[in-house]
């Protein structure tokens, strides 16, 4: 069966400094891959999307960056965060065939002071 | 362009009673549905999907939806809610040409003894 994994649960960083955060599948091949963010009380923003290996769309102008180095390996990055880079990071992964649902991570708390 | 409207941010049932959370879409073309559930700091997860088959879709945790295609609608409801169904929970919409999921904003489901 596929597996998705996130780390760390719970970043605490200061403004200024910078992020890396990982999220990485088993068990299935060439998946589609996304990062969201979830921000308190509000819905999910998809932040990036990637069909294969250094494949990245971004679908918001902002402050963050990701890559994908590997097959199964997703990165979230950002050279120097800002307070308004605080939410609830969330990565998926679906199949690469058209119409398959996004299986969710357990997410990232992240919190700027 | 593809939408989707989940009516009431919060609804609150007694335990037992039956829970009913609303979905509207919108698709110029056949749509793919989806219904997922978050519980307090964690990830997303796939309750159920419709995907052009039955109309009436069983999930799990005793969740089901029906696809109305007349009133492009997919709401989701359980006969008797329990304590652990308090949650957010979350409609999405794949517009079929795409892998990008379009979520509703969520309603949180609060379940009182």
């Amino acid at each position: 069966s596929q597996t998705i994994h996130q780390w760390p649960a719970t970043l605490v960083q200061p403004v200024g400094s910078p992020l890396s955060l990982e999220c990485t599948v088993e068990g299935t091949s060439n998946p589609n891959l996304y990062w969201y963010r979830q921000a308190a009380g509000r819905g999910l923003q998809l932040l990036f999307y990637s069909v294969g290996i250094g494949q990245i769309s971004s679908e918001v102008p902002q402050n963050l960056s990701a890559s994908r180095p590997q097959d199964r390996q997703f990165i979230l990055s950002s050279k120097k965060l800002l307070l308004s880079d605080s939410g609830f990071y969330l990565c998926a992964w679906s199949r690469s065939t058209l119409n398959q649902p996004q299986h969710f991570g357990d997410g990232t708390r992240l919190s700027i002071l | 362009a593809q939408s989707v409207t989940q009516l009431g941010s919060h609804v609150s049932v007694s335990e037992g009673a039956l829970v009913l959370l609303r979905c509207n879409y919108s698709s110029s073309v056949p749509p793919y549905l989806f219904w997922y559930v978050q519980y307090p700091n964690q990830g997303l997860q796939l309750l159920l999907k419709y995907t052009s088959a039955a109309t009436l879709v069983k999930g799990i945790n005793g969740f089901e939806a029906e696809f109305k295609k007349s009133e492009t609608s997919f709401h989701l409801t359980k006969p008797s809610a329990h304590m652990s169904d308090a949650a957010e929970y979350f409609c999405a919409v794949l517009p079929g040409d795409t892998d990008k999921l379009i979520f509703g904003t969520g309603t949180r489901l609060q379940v009182f003894p």
